[in-house]
């Protein structure tokens, strides 16, 4: 199975600040990657898929990048409705696996 | 607009079985798989496996092979999981999810049903 190595595990940044987190895949995903924001008692949400795709009605500070092992979710001007959790998925090969995720908190 | 309502709350004792469901509406349940994710207390994202509604065969990660069982019921275009000789780790949320389209590329979870949170304790 391919591993997801997903940093930092937490993250703590002001209003208006830039943030990334980062993906590594234990081997090349080909692009195959999402990235999904998930708060408290609430279902995942999609933001990114195919590394770089913003899903519909995702606002645009947000943008993923990267390619082949490494791949960085970006998060411009921090908004209070960010605070969440995000996953990283590879669903290049099955099974299909999660980063660890991240939590992000207003500093 | 694709809609995936999961069962409520459950509250089992060690040893016992529980079954899960996932009713799909909006959509032609038979054409796409239906996933299965775990997420224990403040953990990440495991996936348990997946369903084709279609003909009923199933992929298990392998360690959910003797933990889970998925079936699909077509004429309620309903979903279930059936979590087997429950433990406390087994006390989690679960979610059913459906990915974007049927194309092998295109396999990223874009609708999630709401979870069920199951606890095991006696």
């Amino acid at each position: 199975d391919i591993q997801m190595t997903q940093s930092p595990a937490s993250l703590s940044a002001s209003l208006g600040e830039t943030v990334t987190i980062e993906c590594r895949a234990s081997e090349d995903i080909y692009n195959g990657l999402a990235w999904y924001q998930q708060k408290p008692g609430k279902s995942p949400q999609l933001l990114i898929y195919n590394a770089n795709s913003l899903h519909t009605g995702v606002p645009s500070r947000f943008s993923g990048s990267g390619s082949g092992t490494q791949y960085s979710l970006k998060i411009n001007s921090l908004q209070s409705e960010d605070v969440a959790s995000y996953f990283c998925q590879q669903y290049y090969d099955y099974p299909y696996t999660f980063g660890a995720g991240t939590k992000l908190e207003l500093k | 607009e694709v809609q995936l309502q999961q069962s409520g709350p459950e509250l089992q004792r060690p040893g016992a079985s529980v079954k899960l469901s996932c009713k799909a509406s909006g959509y032609t349940f038979t054409e796409y798989y239906m996933y299965w994710v775990k997420q224990r207390p403040k953990q990440g994202l495991e996936l348990i496996g997946r369903i084709d509604p279609e003909d009923g065969s199933t992929d298990y990660v392998e360690k959910f092979k003797n933990k889970a069982t998925l079936t699909a019921d077509t004429s309620s275009n309903t979903a279930y999981m059936q979590l087997s000789s429950l433990t406390s780790e087994d006390t989690a949320t679960y979610f059913c999810a459906r990915a974007y389209s049927i194309y092998i590329l295109e396999i990223w979870f874009a609708y999630w049903g709401q979870g069920t949170l199951v606890t095991v304790s006696s």
